[in-house]
């Protein structure tokens, strides 16, 4: 079955460092997401992403953060100077709009800021 | 805006018992989504609703939405240990660019005791 695939599972950082989380959609799926977690808490929208260009972003998105789909596969998430308050699980998700709307997630990246 | 609410948070419930879970959101929605989640672990689809009077059922979870009312409810026949998880219910909301969006509930952390 096809899966939304999401590297690195866990990632250690230091504060002020630039981090890149990378996820894979399901091959099809012309929407893309990202979302966070942070432990304990609530699933947050970050970012959508459809035809090459930020379709909406929340206000947690800011000029710190930045998406981006390199290739015709890959779908990045780049914090450039993290914070302490960045740790959470992040979660990357596709969709075939107009099918089901249903969202497909990733197993989600881990990320600790130190 | 689009708020979503659940409730109870948290559900300490003894195998063979049965309970409901709500979600209710504040705007017109048409799609609502339960996901469970396991400790650590990514969000598993469990029902997509897609429009009033849906019912969904997979083994021992049914799911329902009244569009009406604003209200979605997960109910629980016979719980045992492995329904042990958080469950969330996220409502489907757009922009002004008819762009996607999931809100999600804060999720109900379940406990099955023997």
């Amino acid at each position: 079955e096809p899966e939304v695939t999401q590297t690195p599972s866990h990632q250690v950082t230091q504060m002020g460092q630039e981090v890149i989380l990378r996820c894979v959609p399901i091959s099809n799926h012309l929407y893309f997401y990202w979302y966070r977690q942070i432990l304990g808490q609530k699933v947050e929208f970050l970012v959508s992403f459809y035809n090459n260009e930020i379709s909406e972003k929340s206000e947690i998105f800011d000029d710190q953060f930045s998406v981006e789909r390199p290739d015709g596969s890959n779908f990045t998430l780049k914090i450039r100077s993290t914070k302490l308050e960045d740790s959470a699980m992040y979660f990357c998700a596709s969709s075939e709009y107009g099918v089901t709307g249903e969202l497909f997630f990733g197993e989600g990246s881990r990320l600790t800021v130190l | 805006e689009l708020k979503v609410e659940q409730n109870p948070l948290f559900l300490s419930m003894q195998e063979g018992k049965n309970y409901t879970i709500y979600c209710n959101y504040s705007t017109t929605s048409d799609r609502l989504y339960w996901y469970r989640q396991d400790p650590g672990k990514s969000l598993e689809s469990l029902f997509v609703l897609l429009s009033n009077g849906a019912v969904k059922q997979e083994g021992r979870l049914m799911a329902s939405l009244d569009t009406k009312a604003r209200l979605s409810t997960l109910h629980i026949t016979a719980a045992v240990h492995d329904l042990s998880a958080t469950y969330f219910c996220a409502v489907e909301g757009y922009n002004a660019g008819n762009n996607r969006k999931l809100i999600w509930g804060l999720g109900t952390s379940l406990a099955v005791n023997p």
